[in-house]
């Protein structure tokens, strides 16, 4: 199984500031890599799929980068909106594998 | 608009069986793999299963060791989720999810549904 490791666990910023966090995969995933956002009570939301390409709706001071086995999702600007845990998802094979999630907190 | 709506969820005893359900609206079903996504309590998002389009095939996550199927209705727009052998760690909240097109990621999601083994 491709494992998927986020790093850091949590961060705490401020409004304004910019903001990465990182995925490592145990083997290359090419373009098949994924972010969401989820807040508590709440469903996930996606952000971005094939490392950089963002969902409709999904506001551009999100943003992915990264190859082959890693990855980045940075937030320019943050909002008091954006405090929520974020995953990362490889979908180059399977079993579908998330990484463990980043808490980030505003 | 594209809409999922779980149902089925609830407490059940550990060894019980549980069926969900998602009905989908917004979008042609019959295009689209389907998924189910599980968040445990204290934990991270966890893919359960996934089904073709058409239903012809299926792919599950090798920790449910096989307790649980994924199937879908197309002529009703529903997908669904049959639960066996239920245990404590299978309680969460589960998902499902639409798929983009010929890949296994996720654009839309349900609001979920609490499934609580317990006795």
């Amino acid at each position: 199984d491709i494992q998927m490791t986020q790093s850091p666990s949590s961060l705490s910023a401020f409004i304004g500031d910019s903001v990465t966090i990182t995925c490592r995969a145990t083997q290359r995933v090419y373009n098949y890599l994924a972010w969401f956002q989820q807040k508590p009570g709440k469903a996930p939301k996606s952000l971005i799929f094939a490392i950089s390409n963002l969902h409709s709706g999904v506001p551009s001071r999100f943003s992915g980068g990264g190859s082959g086995t890693d990855f980045t999702l940075t937030i320019y600007g943050l909002q008091p909106e954006d405090a929520a845990t974020y995953y990362c998802q490889q979908y180059h094979k399977y079993p579908i594998t998330f990484g463990q999630g980043t808490r980030l907190e505003i | 608009e594209v809409q999922l709506l779980e149902s089925g969820g609830g407490l059940v005893q550990p060894g019980g069986s549980l069926r969900l359900s998602c009905a989908a609206s917004g979008f042609t079903f019959n295009n689209y793999d389907m998924s189910w996504v599980r968040l445990a309590p204290g934990k991270g998002l966890e893919w359960v299963s996934v089904i073709t389009s058409d239903g012809g095939k299926r792919y599950n996550a090798d920790s449910l060791e096989g307790r649980f199927t994924i199937s879908r209705d197309n002529s009703r727009n529903t997908l669904y989720l049959q639960m066996n052998s239920l245990r404590a760690e299978d309680t969460a909240i589960y998902y499902c999810a639409k798929t983009l097109v010929g890949l296994v990621t996720f654009d839309y999601w349900g609001q979920g549904t609490l499934v609580t083994v317990s006795s």
